[in-house]
């Protein structure tokens, strides 16, 4: 899977309970992502970084932070779940060309 | 605002039939455009892209088509088969970050 591992792999936590997202990556590619995906929308890029510290905010950032302090490692916060926040979450690294994908992270919030 | 617009929703084929898939783009800055297949459970896989400044590729069973002046391309899968069965998702990207814009996605069922 290209050297991308997102942690945890399933994961339930109550309303307006902080959640933590890891995206590791052993490929030192610049670009890392994190997009959701539900039914019916396909993927939403929810943030990307551009480097070390560089961060920007996507089409749904709304609720959502991210931090990346490593190269390789890339993390998504969710400060207070909501039940709208359920879905499954992916990271992406891109190097020169091609975007990867890890395995996806499925959260459900109750 | 949904700059990459996917059909159809949903796609049933005969075994050794074609699928074809379309997307349609708003953005003139996008200047790659890549379809990913999905499997349940699985993130996505890139199967086949394309740049604007060529109107096909063809890789083994899958073709791209696109058409600049229309902003539109498409995916064709011929001899569709049943391991063919996934969903698929067209995508476009542009910027200096290179983020991929996603369509809503194309749940294909091959059947024996």
């Amino acid at each position: 899977d290209a050297g991308i591992t997102q942690s945890p792999r399933h994961k339930v936590t109550e309303t307006g309970t902080p959640v933590t997202l890891r995206c590791h990556q052993t490929e030192n590619h610049r670009y890392m992502y994190w997009y959701r995906q539900d039914p019916g929308h396909g993927l939403r890029l929810i943030h990307y970084s551009y480097g070390v510290k560089d961060t920007d905010k996507g089409e749904v950032s709304d609720g959502y932070s991210v931090s990346r302090s490593k190269t390789e490692d890339f993390l998504l916060t969710l400060e207070s779940a909501t039940s709208s926040q359920t879905s499954v979450y992916f990271c992406a690294i891109r190097g020169d060309r091609e975007a990867f994908f890890g395995q996806g992270t499925r959260l459900t919030v109750v | 605002q949904q700059q990459v617009k996917q059909s159809p929703q949903s796609l049933i084929v005969q075994k050794g039939g074609i699928s074809i898939i379309n997307c349609a783009y708003e953005n003139t800055a996008f200047d790659y455009f890549p379809w990913y297949q999905q499997f349940p459970g699985k993130g996505p896989a890139l199967l086949i892209a394309i740049r604007p400044d060529v109107s096909e590729k063809k890789e083994g069973r899958f073709t791209i088509s696109f058409n600049k002046s229309a902003k539109q391309f498409s995916l064709h899968i011929m001899d569709s088969q049943p391991g063919d069965s996934a969903t698929y998702f067209c995508a476009a990207s542009g910027g200096f970050a290179r983020q991929l814009t996603f369509g809503s996605g194309t749940q294909l069922t091959v059947l024996p």
